[in-house]
């Protein structure tokens, strides 16, 4: 089974820049999550959507941040302007959602890595 | 939410049963105990959950206590490749909104 895929693995560019993150999930997935990992800091949950529908957004920075699932499989998440603090590790993962599956186990991309200098 | 509590760091001997605590005074009812893992540079891993009885899997063990106030991950024979954050985490099932989601979880270093 193929996991959850993202990319691109790294990015850098400077403050005031734009960039967006592209996420694949597992097939069959209704759920996908956008997550943000500050170093030495756990993974805060951004956005949560349900097909193609936000189920929570309420961490999402939305002077910046944008997220957009469309057609309800892959997933684009994107910073404008990108400022210093948006230095993170950005993963994106995906279950199976509703009331299948392990009780809703997440399953976690690579991440990328963004660095805002 | 409930919140958890859980030691900064842990090391382990390689073979030997690696026991991570968490504590989580203040859980409801119909909360769950999510236990995954990050090793470095990758997404984090789902390992085990539970309600209230202990649970059993091919990666682990999680006992629950009687009152469900707190719980242990066990790993009963750790390897090199179990040096990794654990987060323990509670939450209602398939609720994972709230800002601190994962908190900042165990570094456990298994050591030769």
């Amino acid at each position: 089974e193929a996991g959850v895929a993202q990319s691109p693995r790294y990015k850098i560019i400077e403050k005031r820049q734009s960039v967006a993150f592209w996420c694949n999930p597992i097939s069959g997935h209704a759920t996908l999550y956008w997550y943000q990992q500050i170093l030495g800091q756990g993974p805060k949950l951004l956005i949560q959507f349900q097909n193609n529908g936000v189920v929570d957004d309420s961490q999402l920075p939305k002077d910046r941040f944008s997220a957009e699932r469309l057609k309800g499989v892959d997933s684009t998440l994107k910073i404008q302007p990108a400022k210093l603090e948006d230095s993170a590790v950005y993963l994106c993962a995906s279950s199976l959602g509703g009331r299948g599956g392990r009780y809703n186990e997440q399953f976690f991309g690579p991440g990328t890595r963004l660095t805002v200098l | 939410d409930a919140k958890t509590t859980q030691p900064t760091s842990m090391d382990c001997a390689e073979g030997r049963a690696a026991n991570l605590p968490c504590n989580h005074s203040t859980i409801s009812g119909n909360e769950y105990v999510y236990w995954y893992r990050q090793i470095h540079s990758q997404g984090p891993q789902y390992i085990i959950h539970g309600l209230k009885n202990n649970e059993t899997n091919e990666m682990a063990s999680l006992i629950i206590t009687e009152d469900r106030k707190s719980s242990t991950l066990i790993l009963p024979h750790a390897t090199l490749r179990d040096t990794a954050v654990y987060y323990c985490i509670v939450r209602v099932r398939g609720d994972w909104a709230g800002k601190s989601t994962f908190g900042d979880g165990t570094t456990l270093t298994v050591k030769p």
